[in-house]
């Protein structure tokens, strides 16, 4: 696609419940990153993909967390048990892979936890 | 450690001229960038330096000096959409992560 895909847009969960966050990069995007972003706060890293290989899951918070990205195209960052701490925003984003500039984000899934 | 500051919140008028600081700590640096966020959007990018000195695009100029760790957003003829948050980040390494800082909200007033 021409952009960065994301869905959800919106997610509301209940305490304990798991989650499935989707994000379809941009055709032939070698590098994939997830983001937490709080309200009123800059993007947190939390894990990077080369093709399907994860290469960094240093941001993850907790092993409640998990990402894949089993054919280098779609990933899903999922969230077991979640918690009212997890409430924020997901943003992924792709990249060529190439080291430019050329860094594209989707629009976020708010995930809410009641 | 990484560090990544920015001013939190800035108000200017239409029609003038505003400059975003953000001074970084970081590891490594291959590469800082900002980017415009407005509510409930997807970040997008606004400039991208890796070697010091001024770039500019449009409305928009960027400036890096990487002996200080600093770099300001500079933007021109102020638009009352140009009201959004304003994203500092650092890339520690090639092809690595953004690191970002907290934001700079920007308020355009008439």
């Amino acid at each position: 696609g021409a952009g960065v895909s994301q869905s959800p847009r919106y997610k509301v969960a209940k305490r304990g419940q798991d989650v499935a966050l989707r994000c379809d990069p941009i055709s032939g995007h070698v590098s994939l990153f997830w983001y937490q972003q709080a309200l009123g706060q800059g993007p947190e890293f939390l894990t990077y993909f080369q093709n399907e290989a994860q290469l960094d899951k240093s941001g993850l918070p907790s092993d409640r967390f998990f990402a894949e990205r089993p054919e280098g195209s779609v990933s899903t960052l999922k969230i077991q048990r979640t918690q009212q701490e997890d409430s924020a925003v997901y943003l992924c984003a792709s990249s060529p892979g190439t080291g430019g500039a050329g860094y594209t984000f989707g629009s976020g899934t708010r995930l809410t936890v009641v | 450690g990484q560090n990544i500051d920015q001013p939190t919140e800035m108000t200017a008028t239409e029609g003038a001229i505003v400059q975003i600081n953000c001074t970084y700590q970081t590891s490594g640096f291959n590469g800082l960038f900002w980017y415009q966020q407005h509510a409930g959007e997807a970040p997008t990018f606004l400039s991208y330096n890796v070697l010091d000195g001024l770039e500019e695009k449009g409305r928009f100029s960027s400036f890096l000096s990487r002996s200080k760790g600093y770099s300001y957003l500079l933007l021109k003829e102020l638009q009352m959409k140009d009201s959004a948050s304003y994203l500092c980040a650092v890339r520690e390494r090639s092809q690595g992560n953004l690191i970002f800082g907290k934001g700079t909200k920007l308020s355009v007033k008439p």
